[in-house]
């Protein structure tokens, strides 16, 4: 299947710091990838829509000035945390669909794990 | 606003015996439904999952779909310890790439 990465896999913060996480396509071009934050026992929820040389969508709750995205290239999409807190400390996954599969199937990157002290 | 819910939430089992996982769906388009297994880190692709009635099968895996009840469920069959993981069932609408995470079912599948 496709590859998607992510970088970094483990980041520590200070508290008012920002972070940013890179999620690549290495194989396949996309024009759109997903952000999940994850807590622990939780499923993935849905931040937003990332889509290549136009503003992402954002779901409802999710502040888009905290969580900035930019997805200005067809492999990569960035999500800043901005001002972290103790409280964005989570997992965050990305994906990106292959609009040459056939399937509607995502692709995961590894994802990222975040602690704000 | 689309609802995925899945069954049971946890479930501890032996090396050996055969487990099976639901998923049910509430979905105002439905086009797909999508089977994930979570590790420590990002979930993998298992099945997808798009007409009524088809199993779809890997190894001793094999998930089928009903879209009259809105229901799907995941067969693991002689289950091993490395079957432990969290699975994920996704939905997936007609319109956009977006998908609905039910809160997935923790599976501890002990020696």
């Amino acid at each position: 299947g496709a590859v998607v990465s992510q970088h970094p896999s483990r980041v520590i913060c200070k508290s008012g710091t920002s972070v940013k996480i890179e999620c690549r396509s290495l194989d396949f071009q996309a024009t759109t990838m997903f952000w999940y934050r994850q807590f622990p026992k939780q499923s993935l929820m849905l931040m937003a829509t990332s889509n290549e040389g136009s503003k992402a969508t954002y779901e409802q709750g999710v502040e888009k000035d905290k969580f900035l995205i930019n997805h200005a290239s067809l492999t990569l999409s960035t999500l800043t945390v901005t001002s972290a807190h103790p409280e964005d400390s989570s997992f965050y996954i990305c994906s990106a669909r292959d609009p040459g599969a056939r399937t509607d199937t995502q692709y995961f990157g590894p994802g990222t794990r975040l602690t704000v002290l | 606003e689309d609802k995925v819910v899945q069954s049971p939430l946890s479930l501890v089992v032996h090396e050996g015996d055969t487990v099976t996982l639901n998923c049910s769906y509430e979905v105002t388009n439905f086009r797909s439904l999508l089977w994930y297994k979570q590790e420590k880190k990002a979930p993998t692709f298992l099945f997808m999952l798009t007409s009524s009635g088809i199993e779809k099968k890997s190894g001793r895996l094999s998930s089928i779909l009903d879209k009259k009840e809105l229901f799907s469920i995941l067969n693991i069959t002689a289950t091993q310890t490395g079957d432990s993981a969290v699975y994920l069932c996704a939905v997936k609408e007609t319109s956009g790439s977006r998908l609905t995470f039910g809160e997935g079912t923790q599976l501890t599948v002990n020696p």
